[in-house]
């Protein structure tokens, strides 16, 4: 679900290090998952996404990791450059009022890459 | 291809007054419509989806309502602006089965 009140949990990597950023969602049904990246004053922009047919899927630089039987996903970003430096979303795809499908964001982390 | 215009960039309005902002999509038909509003160093809220012409799901109420009077034009409005209405707005589209949104990028709203 959506969790706007609070700070953002932010996490410091090392230039060169791994990332790796959790992410818990609400809905069991939820079928479909979103990574977001956001840099300051702009909107969120895709990283990769996976379906819930997967445990597991990769992209360049980054791994998304699935596990339903806990409802966790992660991101993976493997050895993070200062360009890394941004707030990371997750996003669930959940049945709206409509019975279509709508996207819920959970609450973000930001990442600082330490040069 | 398809493109999200999200305007204005920027806006600054006195308290009370009213609000009106845009978001069109291009290059895609029946698109879902989201507004969201995200806080200084907060998440993102979600404050209304449209899954079409005239649908309108309000997620949390509030100062703001919303309307979508063509199949790819979602606007966000207010009667009387609030000083906590300040925020950065951000529309998004997706498709009708599950894909990614797509996001403008936003606008800065601040009440004085």
């Amino acid at each position: 679900g959506e969790s706007v009140g609070l700070h953002l949990p932010t996490l410091s990597v090392q230039e060169g290090d791994n990332s790796i950023i959790n992410c818990a969602y609400s809905n069991s049904a939820s079928d479909y998952f979103i990574w977001y990246k956001q840099e300051s004053g702009k909107g969120p922009q895709f990283i990769i996404d996976i379906r819930s047919n997967m445990d597991k899927r990769q992209g360049q630089r980054v791994t998304v990791l699935l596990n339903k039987t806990v409802k966790h996903l992660s991101l993976q970003i493997a050895a993070t450059q200062p360009g890394d430096s941004a707030v990371y979303f997750c996003a669930e795809n959940q049945e709206g009022n409509y019975g279509n499908n709508r996207l819920a964001f959970g609450k973000g982390n930001q990442v600082v890459v330490i040069p | 291809s398809q493109t999200i215009h999200q305007w204005p960039a920027t806006l600054v309005q006195p308290v009370g007054s009213p609000l009106s902002l845009e978001c069109t999509v291009e290059g895609t038909s029946n698109p879902n419509l989201y507004w969201y509003r995200q806080a200084a160093g907060r998440g993102l809220q979600l404050l209304f989806y449209s899954v079409g012409i005239g649908q309108i799901s309000s997620e949390v109420p509030q100062n703001l309502s919303a309307s979508r009077p063509q199949d790819r034009q979602f606007i966000l409005s207010s009667k009387k602006l609030l000083l906590s209405d300040s925020g950065f707005y951000l529309c998004a589209w997706t498709g009708q089965a599950n894909t990614e949104a797509f996001f403008g990028q936003g606008t800065r709203l601040t009440v004085v």
